[in-house]
């Protein structure tokens, strides 16, 4: 059965700081995608980033960072120099090879974080 | 981009009613389109997925006959609550699949707010 973990429900840092939000997954499938989403207060789900199950280069986006690592299963995001406008719910989600199947996403449980000033 | 409508953005309605969202690709066609709920503070679960010109699969535990969904062009897909109670209150989702497209993104709607008296 496929399954992601947020295990963070709620972080709180202040502004400027570095925080990383993290996000394991379970799959059999050796096919799959990894996203991550942004859910700020309005709801409207953000898409961050894509990442395919043979592609295991980290990404940068500006200050945003990913890490994704097969052998652990998991596919951390950093944030670096947090703002206070990147106070949202964060979903880590993860999909089934698109041949064959609906392409339906499992989404973790999210993590909320704060951005103090 | 591609972008994804839903209509409308927030309802209120009194217990026992009939309240219909719809959902739109605006710029794409959507040969999948999805319907998810989210209570507060808690993850988007799947209700259904739903094919143009075919029945829509619920999810274990979702009414189908509750939940009617329609996805009657590729471009549009209905969800219609029957007989609302206030336990079916919640921000219901969409999310539509781009049939071009040969990985699994979702282009997620605004989302609708549905409040049930």
């Amino acid at each position: 059965a496929q399954k992601v973990t947020q295990a963070q429900t709620e972080i709180s840092v202040v502004e400027k700081e570095d925080v990383t939000l993290d996000c394991v997954y379970e799959t059999r499938d050796t096919t799959y995608y990894l996203f991550w989403y942004k859910q700020p207060p309005s709801g409207e789900l953000v898409f961050l980033i894509r990442r395919n199950s043979f592609d295991e280069q980290n990404e940068i986006s500006g200050r945003y960072s990913w890490n994704f690592q097969k052998s652990t299963s998991s596919f951390n995001f950093t944030i670096t120099a947090s703002q206070v406008v990147d106070s949202a719910v964060y979903f880590c989600a993860l999909s089934e090879a698109p041949s064959g199947n609906t392409g339906k996403l499992i989404f973790g449980q999210g993590t909320t974080l704060q951005v103090k000033p | 981009g591609a972008v994804v409508s839903q209509h409308p953005s927030w309802v209120i309605c009194k217990s026992g009613t009939s309240v219909k969202i719809e959902c739109r690709s605006l710029d794409f066609q959507a040969t999948t389109m999805f319907w998810y709920r989210q209570f507060p503070k808690q993850s988007l679960m799947l209700m259904a997925t739903s094919n143009e010109g075919s029945k829509a699969t619920y999810e274990q535990g979702v009414e189908k006959d509750k939940f009617l969904i329609n996805h009657a062009s590729l471009t549009l897909s209905t969800l219609t609550v029957t007989s609302a109670h206030p336990e079916d209150s919640s921000f219901y989702i969409c999310s539509a699949r781009d049939g071009a497209t040969t990985y699994n993104e979702q282009f997620f709607g605004p989302g609708t707010r549905l409040t049930v008296l």
